[in-house]
């Protein structure tokens, strides 16, 4: 199985904050990078899909890179709604595995 | 606009069968352009992919190996629908269940369900 690792596991931002998470995968996915969104007690939602294609109605403060094995997720402005758990997922080859989560807490 | 709506029992026993259902709305089960997907989510395995089912052709389902011996993922057309059935459960079973409908372009999960929270015990 491709193991993902997330980095950092959590992290302290203000609103209006620059945020980066990244994702590594254990070998090489191409493109195959799905960034997503949860909300404490909600379904993840898809935020970002073939590493950095936004999904249709996710504000255009999100962006996300890379390609090969090393992924970045950037929020350029924080808002309030945004402080949740995000998660990448790679869907290169089954299991499609996660990341173990970056969860974004308010300063 | 697609929707999934899950349904099924909360509480399920040791060594029963956990049975969930999927319903779809805005789509068809049938489409040559989604997969559909069952995800489990707790706090010791985090999301865990469990397998999913799609039509090409003919039906085709794929499941984890870690759960590959207890598990069915099938298609029931007539009503639109998908289900997961898990077997032999234990403790280590209880989760958040969700369904996902996944985009065979680059197999992103772009619906999900609601989820379900299933808790194994006696």
């Amino acid at each position: 199985d491709i193991q993902m690792t997330q980095s950092p596991s959590s992290q302290s931002a203000s609103v209006g904050d620059r945020v980066t998470i990244t994702c590594r995968a254990s070998q090489t996915i191409n493109r195959y990078l799905n960034w997503y969104q949860q909300a404490p007690g909600k379904a993840p939602r898809l935020l970002i899909k073939a590493a950095s294609s936004l999904q249709s109605g996710v504000p255009s403060r999100f962006s996300g890179s890379g390609s090969g094995t090393d992924f970045t997720l950037t929020i350029s402005s924080l808002q309030p709604e945004d402080f949740a758990t995000y998660y990448c997922q790679q869907s290169y080859s089954t299991p499609h595995t996660f990341g173990q989560g970056t969860k974004l807490e308010i300063k | 606009q697609v929707q999934l709506q899950q349904s099924g029992p909360g509480l399920v026993k040791p060594s029963q069968t956990l049975s969930l259902t999927c319903a779809i709305s805005g789509d068809s089960v049938s489409s040559n352009s989604a997969a559909w997907n069952w995800i489990r989510q707790s706090p010791s395995r985090g999301l865990e992919w469990l397998g999913k089912t799609y039509y090409g052709s003919n039906w085709h389902s794929d499941y984890a190996v870690s759960v590959k011996s207890r598990i069915t993922i099938k298609a029931d057309t007539s009503k639109n629908q998908f289900f997961l059935q898990l077997k032999s459960v234990t403790p280590e079973d209880t989760a958040v269940y969700y369904c996902a409908r996944e985009d065979v372009d680059w197999s992103d999960l772009s619906h999900w369900g609601q989820g379900t929270l299933v808790t194994v015990s006696s």
